[in-house]
Parts: structure tokens; sequence; C-alpha cells
């Protein structure tokens, strides 16, 4: 078990380029979480994904940004025409779907995006 | 919709002090409660959790009951290390409303404990 692993850790890029993030969850993890976490607050929930399915995305996720989970094992947060306001670290969360039993969400150590 | 309100930070205390940061929810339902803890340059960790009223979470010296009475989940520890400092976030999920699991957190509370 490796745990949750992002890349890149760190990011910045100008105003209007288009970013691509990935994470790798821990093995046999058929959920994905991506959340946002601006300074000083607490994380905030992007989207998830069960499996390859993308089954939820908040009112947060603009339609500049996409995320895919191909074959039900890394996911990719893309981003377009970034803007100053993107900025951010951008977290990425697994967990194993248990039957009557609280999941746990394991986190990555963030990948943090700087638009200038 | 759920919310998680936690008391600002920071808070600084002199090691061996007696901690407790609040933290009080807005859910229907029933919700699972959680503390997750943030060290400097590092992923948020799961420190504990409670998954049903009256359920005492604990981990590493920390605990936390959750209270449906008062929609709480306060965090406490008898005597914090240096090594305790960091930033500590209390968080929702409510499989009832969202069956994705998804985490609603609070605004983090950094803890600051000097020698």
């Amino acid at each position: 078990d490796t745990g949750v692993s992002q890349n890149p850790r760190h990011k910045i890029t100008k105003r209007g380029q288009n970013v691509t993030f990935r994470c790798d969850p821990i093995s046999e993890h058929n959920r994905l979480y991506w959340y946002r976490q601006t300074l000083g607050q607490g994380p905030e929930f992007l989207t998830y994904f069960q499996n390859e399915a993308q089954l939820e995305k908040s009112r947060l996720l603009s339609d500049r940004f996409s995320a895919e989970r191909p074959k039900g094992s890394f996911s990719t947060l893309e981003i377009q025409r970034t803007e100053q306001g993107d900025s951010a670290m951008y977290l990425c969360a697994s967990s194993r779907e248990q039957w009557q039993q609280q999941e746990t969400q394991y986190f990555g150590p963030g990948t943090r995006l700087l638009v200038l | 919709g759920n919310s998680v309100t936690q008391m600002e930070g920071p808070v600084t205390l002199s090691e061996e002090a007696f901690l407790t940061i609040n933290c009080t929810y807005t859910a229907t339902g029933y919700p699972s409660l959680f503390w997750y803890v943030q060290y400097p340059g590092e992923g948020l960790q799961l420190l504990l959790k409670a998954t049903k009223a009256d359920d005492k979470g604990s981990n590493k010296g920390f605990e936390a009951t959750y209270r449906k009475e008062t929609t709480s989940f306060h965090l406490e520890k008898g005597s914090v290390q240096v090594s305790d400092s960091a930033v500590y976030f209390c968080a929702l999920s409510n499989p009832l409303l969202n069956a994705g699991n998804m985490l609603t957190f609070g605004g983090g509370t950094r803890l600051m404990v000097k020698p």
C-alpha cells in the first residue's frame, strides 16, 4: 500500500493556459474524489468516481474543468483557460466502498496550482 | 444542506496543556463525523471518526464524542505535545443524502504548541 499519489506537486502557469493533474489512488479502491482547498479554508468537494463512472459533480466544477478515470484506476483533472481564481491546492482521495460500513477516505499530498 | 463550523485559530498552547477545538454541524439525518489533521507539508490524515450518536472516536490521545443533541463533535486532548502542531479539520459525510459519501469540511483550526 503506497498511498494516494498526485503529480505534479506544484504547478505554476499563466492565465489562459490549460493544466492537467494526475491522481493515482490506493490500488483496489473503487472510489476516487477530487477536492479543492484554497488558502486558509477547508477542502471543498469537486467530483467523484465510482470505478470509471463520474457519479457526481459539484456546482464548483465549471465547464472549464473536466475529470476522467478511464480505466477505473488513475484519474486526471484538467482545467482549461485557467484563471487566477483557480489558484488552490487540488486534493485527491480514494476509498473502498464498504457495505453498511462507513468508509475512510485517504488523501494524497495535493497539487498546488498558482495561476499568474 | 450539510455544513460544518469550527472555531477559528490559531490556537496557541504550551506543551502539556489541555486542548479543545469546537466543531458543530448542520445536517439532516445521521451523518458520520470525522477529524482530519494536516501536518506541515503533508496531506490530510484521518485522526478519528464516529458514525452514530454517543460514539466516541479516539486516536493518539485525541478524543471526540458525537453529540446529536448539541450537533457537536468537539476535539479534545489532555496533554498536547509540540508534535501536535498542525491544522485540524472537522468534517462530515451524509450517506443518506449523498450516496458517494463525499466529505463536507469545516474551515480548519491551526494549533501551535510551544515548548
